[in-house]
């Protein structure tokens, strides 16, 4: 079967790291996406890991192990308008861009002052 | 560049009518998804567009459900008879070509079906 875990909630503090993690069993694998998601708006994409090992971006970090099928999104200088969710999303269809998303449920990111 | 937009926002409707909701992808963007979040549960793909072919609708739920996309541009995704089970919030996505792939989602449609 597909299954995607990460944690349900989180806190931190303004100005702290925090690592959300994000497990995965999926039949197939091209791909590990992390979206953020503000109440009532879109997902916007942030991150897209393929090969194994750390892609950095900004503040956004996303870090992928195939072998062990463990991904994890790192947040650096959190600020709070990064309170949202994170969405750890698996493509799971070969065949380039086109395989639709497996999502988990999501993490409740609440940054505190 | 105007992102993906979906119409209605909100849809409240009851039990056995009908329901479309519509979804415009960005502008050149051949690839187009429809997902659903049941609530507390996570995003579920319903089916893919490339143009105006069904890829794969493999997620859709049973045959109360009917997504087009005439022309290769817009979609529609109709509900009848709608059930209280299909209440969510149903999401539309689309990305370019061969090379690219990130998903620009829409912000949703949440549905309520009493």
């Amino acid at each position: 079967g597909q299954n995607i875990d990460q944690p349900t909630e989180m806190t931190a503090t303004e100005g702290a790291i925090v690592q959300i993690n994000c497990t995965y069993q999926t039949s197939g694998f091209n791909g590990l996406f992390w979206y953020q998601q503000h109440a009532g708006e879109a997902p916007t994409f942030l991150s897209y890991n393929v090969l194994d090992g750390l892609e950095e971006k900004g503040r956004f970090s996303s870090f992928l192990s195939r072998s062990k099928g463990y991904s994890y999104l790192l947040l650096k200088e959190l600020q709070m308008k990064d309170s949202a969710s994170y969405l750890c999303a698996v493509r799971d269809q070969y065949g380039g861009s086109q395989g639709n998303l497996i999502f988990g449920k999501g993490t409740k990111l609440s940054v505190k002052p | 560049e105007a992102g993906v937009t979906q119409f209605p926002s909100h849809s409240v409707i009851e039990k056995g009518q009908t329901v479309t909701l519509r979804c415009d992808p960005i502008s050149g963007h051949d690839n187009l998804y429809w997902y659903r979040r049941v609530m507390g549960k996570e995003i579920k793909f319903l089916l893919h567009f490339v143009k105006e072919s069904k890829q794969d609708e493999s997620g859709m739920p049973n045959n109360r459900f009917l997504a087009e996309r005439t022309g290769g541009t817009y979609s529609t995704l109709k509900v009848q008879p709608a059930e209280l089970e299909d209440s969510g919030v149903y999401f539309c996505a689309s990305s370019q070509g061969d090379s690219a792939y990130e998903q620009y989602f829409g912000p949703g449609t949440r549905l309520t079906v009493t």
